[in-house]
């Protein structure tokens, strides 16, 4: 089945610093989306991005369909500590389901 | 507009025992996903519903495990004869359509955390 490799697994930044990380596929996907769980409590939805090549910012998050559509990656600037989670990416490939991936945990230092 | 509603949101069965796992998907929604989810890894992909209809259950177990989606009321996951392998968080989502077109995306429930003891 499709498996979508995330990274990294975990981060330990301090507070005001930009995050990067990525999801990379095996097979196309054409649809990615970041979602952030929040421990005991279901993923909530950051972005979603449709077309390859697409750019899209939500507040201080930036994440990008890449042109391949094997790939994805998602920027959060200016770090607080309510950035603390899972990160989350996902994607729609065949058939109406998402696909996670393994996550990555984000700590801020204060 | 309340969201995506699962319950009990704990759950604690013997072995053996069965387990009923609800959702009420969001209003005007009429797709529903189950997700499982073990310790420190991502949600792993179990069944797909729409009204009345299993569309795709590629994710679930073949034995124990069932799914239904009735015209009325929520959807319900069913584990029979739990073992301590079923362990685990249990989350449900629902869209108003399919995922795949625009700006038609997923909202997952707050999970329901199974323990059999």
């Amino acid at each position: 089945g499709q498996q979508l490799n995330q990274s990294p697994q975990s981060m330990f930044i301090q507070e005001g610093e930009d995050v990067s990380m990525n999801c990379t596929s095996s097979s196309i996907f054409n649809t990615w989306l970041w979602y952030k769980q929040d421990p005991g409590e279901g993923p909530v939805l950051l972005i979603a991005l449709y077309k390859a090549g697409e750019l899209t910012s939500n507040g201080r998050l930036t994440a990008q369909f890449g042109i391949t559509r094997k790939d994805s990656f998602l920027n959060i600037s200016a770090s607080i500590p309510s950035d603390v989670g899972i990160y989350f990416c996902a994607g729609t490939g065949g058939g109406n389901k998402l696909t996670f991936g393994t996550g990555t945990q984000l700590k801020v230092e204060l | 507009n309340a969201g995506v509603m699962q319950n009990p949101r704990h759950l604690v069965r013997r072995r053996g025992q069965e387990a009923r796992l609800r959702c009420s998907p969001m209003k005007g929604h009429s797709h529903v996903y189950w997700y499982r989810q073990l310790p420190e890894e991502g949600l792993k992909f179990m069944v797909y519903l729409q009204k009345e209809n299993i569309i795709d259950e590629s994710g679930m177990p073949k034995e124990r495990f069932s799914a239904e989606f009735p015209k009325e009321g929520p959807s319900i996951l069913r584990i029979q004869q739990v073992v301590r392998g079923d362990s685990a968080a249990y989350f449900c989502a629902s869209s108003p359509s399919y995922l795949q077109r625009p700006n038609t995306e997923a909202f997952f429930g707050q999970g329901t955390r199974l323990t059999v003891v």
